[in-house]
């Protein structure tokens, strides 16, 4: 079944450490985007892609950087994890027609101590 | 730049009841699609319902229903036969019909189902 898969679900890191979330499609999908949800569940685009080797800084200036070197493959890295990019972190994608809107993933629940 | 508001930040209503909660918009465009998406907690996010600015006709989803009000910029999100498991965030989203705009999202409202 054609889905979007983010891993890890839950991550609790140190501060200062390096790392990496995953978001990965098998939609054949040439748009995909990350979203930060805060506490109060709003979300805030932080990166976009339309596709292979295309990326974007979004609406909320992040520390964040991603890469897009594959279509179904959209990782999100954050090079010095701090207490305040404790937050969900939501990847979709899109076909890029107009009537379809996104499909999300699960998320990845961050929490840096 | 296009907005999307959602008044109310919480709601509740009884099991079995109807609900429905609010959503406007601020565009220029004419052509345009508007989407309920729901997330439940710890889950997925997945849409619930689409409409496109240029059909007259309110979308239907089974007990999902929309009005939507293009002069008043209106587009409510109506839940019939309430039930446990559509307790959830709902977002308006709102994205213009043109190259590769990007949805708009609401700030989401949080609905409870009492049983």
């Amino acid at each position: 079944e054609a889905d979007i898969y983010q891993t890890p679900r839950y991550l609790v890191i140190g501060t200062g450490k390096k790392i990496t979330l995953e978001c990965s499609q098998t939609m054949g999908h040439d748009k995909m985007y990350w979203y930060q949800q805060d506490p109060g569940m709003e979300l805030h685009l932080i990166h976009y892609s339309y596709g292979v080797n295309s990326t974007e800084k979004g609406d909320l200036s992040s520390e964040s950087t991603v890469s897009r070197i594959r279509t179904e493959h959209f990782p999100l890295t954050l090079e010095s994890a701090r207490p305040s990019h404790t937050s969900q972190y939501l990847c979709a994608s899109s076909a890029g027609t107009w009537d379809y809107g996104y499909t999300f993933g699960s998320g990845t629940r961050l929490t840096v101590v | 730049a296009q907005t999307v508001t959602q008044s109310q930040p919480e709601m509740s209503v009884q099991e079995a009841e109807t609900v429905t909660l609010s959503c406007t918009y601020d565009t220029s465009e004419s052509d345009y699609y508007l989407f309920w998406y729901k997330q439940p907690p710890s889950r997925q996010m997945i849409l619930v319902i689409r409409q496109e600015a240029y059909k007259q006709q309110n979308a239907t989803e089974n007990r999902f229903s929309v009005n939507f009000q293009k002069a008043a910029k209106s587009f409510s999100l109506k839940i019939s036969d309430s039930q446990l498991g559509d307790a959830a965030m709902y977002f308006c989203a709102y994205r213009i019909n043109f190259g590769n705009e990007k949805l708009t999202f609401g700030t989401g409202t949080r609905l409870t189902i009492i049983p």
